[in-house]
């Protein structure tokens, strides 16, 4: 599974600029990744996803890389904004356990 | 307006009492998901259901019980036997289990013992 129940890694970028957040997973047999964002005190939203099969997939202003080879997954937020201050875990699909990896907490520096 | 619910939103309990946490759907998602989350850390799997009238434990199943008697329902018990309870409670759903991409999440219940 995923790495779980970890404490959370900190970023902390200045309002304006891009950040990039990355996330370690485990389990290979994931079909999809997902990055979700949490605000304080509320529970996960989706933000975007990526199949297995590819490597790059962009949003509006928001870009995940996938990188198979190392298992590794992040995130590309350009143009930070104080509004995208959150965690941002992530989790693969695919298994029926829905586990999370270990994400990373966005602060915005206005 | 289709979602997942949680309720109460704050929640007090005594130690040595056993406290139930609600979780509804009306999505009509087959699988239903409880995570734990404390402070400065990530989602861990309490339990999981991908059907009704069936369920697994996850991570950090000890200390806690789920039913599933109902497709739109998936109430998760906490139990005296749960050594450390005060957390953030999260429940989600997902229209199957395996192939799906997306998990709706609930608001989240803050459980506090007292």
């Amino acid at each position: 599974g995923e790495s779980v129940g970890l404490h959370l890694p900190t970023l902390s970028v200045q309002e304006g600029d891009n950040s990039i957040i990355n996330c370690a997973y485990s389990n290979s047999a994931s079909d999809y990744f997902i990055w979700y964002k949490q605000e304080s005190g509320k529970g996960p939203q989706f933000i975007i996803d990526i199949r297995s099969n590819m490597d790059k997939r962009q949003g509006q202003r928001v870009t995940v890389l996938l990188n198979k080879t190392v298992k590794h997954l992040s995130l590309q937020i350009a143009a930070t904004q104080p509004g995208d201050s959150a965690v941002y875990p992530c989790r693969g699909a695919g298994s029926y356990q829905l586990t999370f990896g270990k994400g990373t907490k966005l602060s915005v520096i206005p | 307006d289709g979602g997942i619910t949680q309720s109460p939103k704050y929640l007090f309990r005594k130690e040595g009492q056993n406290v139930t946490l609600s979780c509804e759907q009306n999505l009509n998602h087959d699988a239903m998901y409880w995570y734990r989350q404390d402070p400065g850390q990530g989602l861990r799997l309490i339990y999981y259901s991908q059907i009704v009238n069936d369920f697994q434990k996850g991570d950090i199943a000890e200390g806690y019980s789920v039913s599933r008697e109902k497709k739109e329902s998936f109430p998760l018990t906490v139990t005296s036997a749960q050594k450390n309870p005060t957390a953030f409670y999260l429940c989600a759903s997902s229209i199957n289990p395996g192939r799906t991409t997306e998990a709706f999440f609930g608001q989240g219940t803050r459980l506090t013992v007292v």
